[in-house]
């Protein structure tokens, strides 16, 4: 399974941007990147996928490097209740069937500062 | 998106009992549900993958007899610790796999997980 690679914590003030990054030097053409992000006790939720292009929706943005193998997590505007564990996932198309699996790596826990 | 429920949310018992942890998808089908297990700090570790209608497929290292899962039907996973100890005290999470929406990538929905604690 192609691995990704993030820090280990970052921290943000209330109310401006942050971008969590993530490498994925492995990935393969077909490889999707997923960003999931998981509140204190609670399980893990969707924030935001992309193949090649960069995406937006009302959670975040997702910036892809042209060579795909970086991507990173862009919160606008960082409230309190963004804290969490943000995991970086690559996830490959329903076109290779099988039990493909979402695989969670350690994730950027981020702490936002009032 | 979709909704993944579990039940219970958490759950004392004593070591040497069983205990049963449901998970529902409410507002889709799904052919495939995962369990993962996550300890206090540390990222969520996949446990087993559940087909509808088959055995499950258990993950290196993880206990078939000990951990038994039931998928019985398309909305509905079960995962039974037996015979409990503390060292199995964890949150426990489900989620549900469904196609995407005209894309060509399924959709991965969590539960909110199941804390277990075992005296």
């Amino acid at each position: 399974d192609a691995k990704t690679t993030q820090p280990n914590s970052m921290e943000s003030n209330e109310e401006e941007p942050v971008h969590l990054p993530c490498n994925h030097s492995t990935i393969s053409g077909t490889d999707y990147i997923h960003w999931y992000r998981q509140l204190p006790s609670q399980g893990p939720e969707y924030v935001i996928h992309g193949l090649t292009s960069n995406v937006n929706n009302r959670m975040a943005s997702l910036a892809i490097a042209e060579d795909r193998k970086s991507s990173t997590l862009i919160l606008h505007r960082a409230t309190l209740r963004d804290a969490a564990v943000y995991y970086c996932i690559l996830n490959p198309s329903l076109l290779n069937f099988g039990n493909e699996k979402l695989t969670f790596g350690t994730g950027t826990r981020l702490t936002i500062i009032p | 998106g979709a909704v993944v429920s579990q039940h219970p949310s958490w759950v004392i018992c004593k070591s040497g009992t069983s205990v049963k942890i449901e998970c529902r998808s409410l507002d889709f089908q799904a052919t495939t549900m995962f369990w993962y297990r996550q300890f206090p700090k540390q990222s969520l570790m996949l446990m087993a993958t559940s087909n509808e209608g088959s055995k499950a497929t258990y993950e290196q290292g993880v206990e078939k007899d000990k951990f038994l899962i039931n998928h019985a039907s398309l909305t509905l996973s079960t995962l039974t610790v037996t015979s409990a100890h503390p060292e199995d005290s964890s949150f426990y999470i489900c989620s549900a796999r469904a196609p995407g929406m005209g894309t060509r990538i399924y959709e991965q929905y969590f539960g909110p997980g199941t804390r277990l604690t075992v005296t």
